[in-house]
């Protein structure tokens, strides 16, 4: 099946300091990938869609200036975390997606990343 | 729809028991739902889908059940298991002319007693 690589699963950084985290579809070229941040006991908030050599489309409220989206292969996008503080301390989960409509099979997660900013 | 800032309600079942978990929305011209499943510390696995042409979809020893007219969804899972315990989200995908995104429910937390 298809397959997510999210890297790296955990993350401590300086407050200010910048973080890079990386989602690799394995088996499959995902023409749109989304990326989510999911406080603890919450549900998954959206926060971009990227689709391959565009620039990303941003959730409301998401700052676009401090989580920059680079989706620049079929197979790789990342998500880099600027400035970062303390309340961008979070669960950060990327998903994938095909270019072909694959209904609820076409979306495959990443494992997550969890980010502590101190 | 989005439920950003909610804590999540709970589910504790004793193990063997049926559990069901239910999930609302809010647009009457939704036409395709998922249910996923997420473990401690990782990713949304899916479960289960439906789309608004039917009622009910069975998988293994899950049901979701589609009320169109109350705009409600459940998941059933016969026989709960330990290992069944996690959150549960119902998800709605958007139109491709918004990118396809998938837009998740609250979720429910379910534990299963032994």
């Amino acid at each position: 099946g298809a397959v997510v690589s999210q890297h790296p699963s955990r993350v401590i950084c300086k407050s200010g300091t910048s973080v890079k985290i990386e989602c690799r579809s394995l088996d499959f070229q995902a023409t749109t990938m989304f990326w989510y941040r999911q406080f603890p006991k919450q549900s998954l908030m959206l926060m971009a869609t990227s689709n391959e050599g565009s620039k990303a489309t941003y959730e409301q409220g998401v700052e676009k200036d401090k989580f920059l989206i680079n989706h620049a292969s079929l197979t790789l996008s990342t998500l880099t975390v600027t400035s970062a503080h303390p309340e961008d301390s979070s669960f950060y989960i990327c998903s994938a997606r095909p270019g072909a409509w694959g209904g609820g099979y076409g979306y495959t997660f990443g494992s997550g990343t969890r980010l502590t900013v101190v | 729809g989005e439920s950003v800032g909610l804590h999540l309600p709970t589910l504790s079942v004793q193990e063997g028991d049926n559990s069901i978990i239910n999930c609302a929305y809010s647009n009457s011209a939704s036409d395709y739902f998922i249910w996923y499943k997420q473990e401690s510390g990782k990713g949304p696995q899916f479960i289960i889908d439906i789309r608004s042409n039917m009622d009910k979809r069975q998988g293994q020893r899950v049901t979701v059940l589609l009320n169109k007219t109350v705009k409600h969804l459940s998941l059933q899972i016969a026989a709960t298991q330990p290992g069944d315990s996690a959150v549960y989200f119902c998800a709605e995908p958007k139109g491709l002319n918004q990118g396809g995104k998938l837009i998740f429910g609250q979720g429910t937390e379910l534990s299963v007693k032994p």
